[in-house]
């Protein structure tokens, strides 16, 4: 199985604050890397396919980068309505496994 | 616009099988992509289930295969999630969704993201 670890599990930031949540993998998985963001009670939404490409109807404050087996999820300046969980999700293994998910928290 | 609806009982018992429906508006699942299912137990993660591609293609996950099936209604334009012999570790939210696909270096076709979900369905399990 190919272990998706997502650092911080959680972190404090203000509206306007850039924001950065990484994401390794236990082994490469080229750029077949995905993030959601996902409110309480709500179904996840994508937010970047394909490690750096934006979803569309996706706000651009959101970005992606990284290969192989380091990710990073970049909120340029946090809004109000940013506050969510997100989660990485690998698609490069017959086995699909998610991070356990970045809590992101009013300051 | 593509919807998706979990549909089933929110309260199964142990040892029983898990049956929910997800009927899809705005798309003709005959014509492409992957359908599948994805579950979050309560306060964790997300766990991948299971998907099938169009053609019938399935991937299932291994810690889940001896007890899972997704059967395809056409007529219905809706797939189902069955998941036998449940425990209380099978209590979660599931969600349907589709994946669009990408063709794997190894020569076959695979899910790629999950860009629309279902509302998501809480099947408690409990006698």
């Amino acid at each position: 199985d190919i272990q998706m670890t997502q650092s911080p599990s959680s972190l404090s930031a203000s509206v306007g604050d850039r924001v950065t949540i990484t994401c390794r993998a236990s082994q490469s998985i080229s750029s077949y890397l995905n993030w959601y963001q996902q409110k309480p009670g709500k179904a996840p939404k994508l937010l970047i396919y394909g490690a750096s490409y934006l979803q569309s109807g996706v706000p651009s404050r959101f970005s992606g980068s990284g290969s192989g087996t380091d990710f990073t999820l970049t909120i340029s300046s946090l809004q109000p309505e940013d506050f969510a969980t997100y989660s990485c999700q690998q698609s490069y293994s017959t086995l699909y496994t998610f991070g356990q998910g970045t809590k992101v928290e009013i300051k | 616009q593509v919807q998706l609806q979990e549909s089933g009982p929110g309260l199964v018992k142990p040892s029983e099988t898990l049956s929910l429906s997800c009927a899809v508006s705005g798309y003709s699942i005959s014509s492409g992509y992957f359908w599948g299912w994805i579950r979050q137990p309560p306060g964790k993660g997300l766990e991948w289930i299971g998907s099938i591609f169009h053609s019938g293609t399935t991937y299932y996950n291994p810690s889940l295969k001896s007890r899972v099936t997704i059967p395809v209604e056409r007529s219905k334009n809706q797939f189902s999630l069955n998941l036998s012999s449940v425990t209380a570790a099978d209590t979660a939210v599931y969600y349907c969704a589709r994946a669009p696909y990408y063709s794997h270096s190894d020569g076959h076709f695979r899910p790629y993201y999950f860009d629309y979900w279902g509302q998501g369905a809480l099947v408690t399990v409990s006698s």
